[in-house]
């Protein structure tokens, strides 16, 4: 089955400054790649995707990259801002498109 | 429009009872997911449905099951609780195969 690894595991940057998480998935057939938010107790929540035909994605100060060739992809925040600490989970889709396969989390920290 | 809703939020069970957690969905989502998350991990599937009637395994059914009747519901099953079953509980539903998974808000299962 598919496999995502996440880094790094936690993130502190200072508030302005731009912060990058970086996946690798192992699937070359996977073609959906989602970023998850999860605030401190809350549910996760969408923040951004890409599909394999698009190799970046911009969303305000959010961006991802996708390089299909090296299997991986990488979440950009820029001008980050203390709301946005949180953990944050990047993946993958399987072969037939059903299931979604997570990292392990990244928790960001931005230190006003 | 309430989104997912998951009861109870908090439970906790002794070794060997059983119990069934609740998932509903007011959105119409043809698919739905049970996801657990260990503390300062990732989430993992259990189970998912693509519609009224199917469900399939996903990467962590053992101990679990499911049933999707209607498709508004889809309750999981734990028989014969055990300690490694202490996590926390997500439902998700999606319009798409491969779209924005709304998440629940949780249940938080200690077993001891």
């Amino acid at each position: 089955g598919e496999n995502v690894e996440q880094h790094p595991s936690t993130l502190s940057v200072q508030e302005g400054d731009s912060a990058v998480i970086k996946c690798t998935y192992s699937d070359s057939a996977s073609n959906y790649f989602p970023w998850y938010k999860q605030e401190l107790g809350k549910r996760p929540q969408l923040i951004i995707d890409i599909r394999s035909n698009v190799g970046e994605k911009k969303d305000q100060r959010i961006a991802v990259t996708l390089n299909k060739t090296a299997k991986h992809f990488s979440l950009h925040i820029t001008e980050t801002q203390p709301e946005d600490s949180a953990v944050y989970f990047c993946a993958a889709t399987d072969n037939a498109g059903n299931m979604l396969t997570f990292g392990g989390g990244t928790r960001l920290m931005v230190k006003p | 429009n309430a989104g997912v809703t998951q009861t109870p939020k908090f439970r906790i069970l002794k070794i060997g009872q059983s119990m069934t957690l609740q998932c509903t969905q007011d959105m119409n989502h043809n698919y739905m997911y049970w996801y657990r998350q260990d503390p300062g991990m990732g989430l993992k599937l259990i189970y998912y449905s693509v519609g009224a009637g199917i469900t399939d395994k996903g990467e962590v059914p053992n101990g679990y099951n499911v049933s999707r009747s209607t498709t508004e519901d889809f309750p999981l099953r734990l028989e014969l609780a055990a300690p490694s079953q202490t996590s926390v509980y997500f439902c998700a539903s999606s319009y798409a195969r491969q779209g924005e998974q709304y998440f629940g808000p949780g249940t938080r299962l200690t077993v001891t």
